[in-house]
């Protein structure tokens, strides 16, 4: 399998409930990113791992909890979530230099969530 | 905070027509990446420019970075109902820590049979 691998495509939770999105990338990329797309929203930044090291947006709720456990895996924990937090989530994988430039990214079809 | 404006958000035309979309900024931009994305899918990427003036070609697909930097335009010359789709542009800021794009808003583009 090759390219960004997203699960699940489609989630459904409510308020309380925990769950987690996962991604996976096979194209030895290393550096990985979550970003929110919501409608009529430019794509929102919201954790970066980017070799071997995590930059935080500030500005993501504590809700949302990543963790990145290797250079091929990226989760996404989430909990106690809020119906605004219903949108796409995509994952995103790409190949940066030291230097910090950085070739385009490699989406996954994102996860495509909803919270009632 | 840097942004990327792209205009028109909207833009729907006949197959044939000629298109262009821009995408601007007050802020410098080490490089500037082009996506298209379709309805349920992630943004693929179709171009990435480097160099103030840089123009690169992909078929009917024409991009080109502003001199400053700070800019971008996609030129789409005699449009098919295939290239209809959310067109993202994307910058890297100058002082690039962890690697993060900027996006613009995006524009849906529908190309009518």
């Amino acid at each position: 399998e090759t390219g960004v691998t997203q699960t699940p495509r489609h989630l459904v939770m409510g308020m309380t409930n925990k769950k987690s999105l996962k991604c996976e990338q096979h194209l030895g990329h290393n550096a990985m990113y979550w970003y929110k797309q919501s409608a009529k929203k430019p794509l929102e930044l919201m954790f970066v791992y980017s070799l071997e090291e995590r930059v935080e947006n500030n500005s993501v709720p504590s809700r949302f909890s990543p963790e990145c456990p290797n250079s091929s895996h990226l989760f996404l924990h989430l909990h106690t979530l809020q119906p605004e937090d219903s949108a796409l989530y995509l994952c995103a994988s790409s190949q940066r230099r030291e230097t910090g430039e950085l070739y385009g990214y490699t989406f996954g079809s994102g996860t495509r969530l909803t919270v009632v | 905070t840097q942004l990327l404006e792209q205009s028109p958000q909207f833009l729907s035309i006949q197959e044939g027509e000629n298109l262009t979309v821009y995408c601007n900024s007050s802020s410098v931009f080490s490089s500037l990446q082009w996506y298209r994305q379709e309805p349920g899918e992630g943004p693929v990427l179709l171009v990435t420019v480097v160099t103030g003036g840089e123009v690169k070609k992909l078929k009917r697909l024409t991009f080109q970075f502003g001199d400053a930097r700070k800019d971008s335009s996609l030129h789409i010359t005699a449009a098919q109902p295939g290239d209809t789709g959310l067109y993202l542009c994307a910058g890297a800021p100058t002082d690039n820590q962890g690697g993060k794009l900027i996006f613009g808003q995006g524009t849906e583009l529908s190309v009518k049979p």
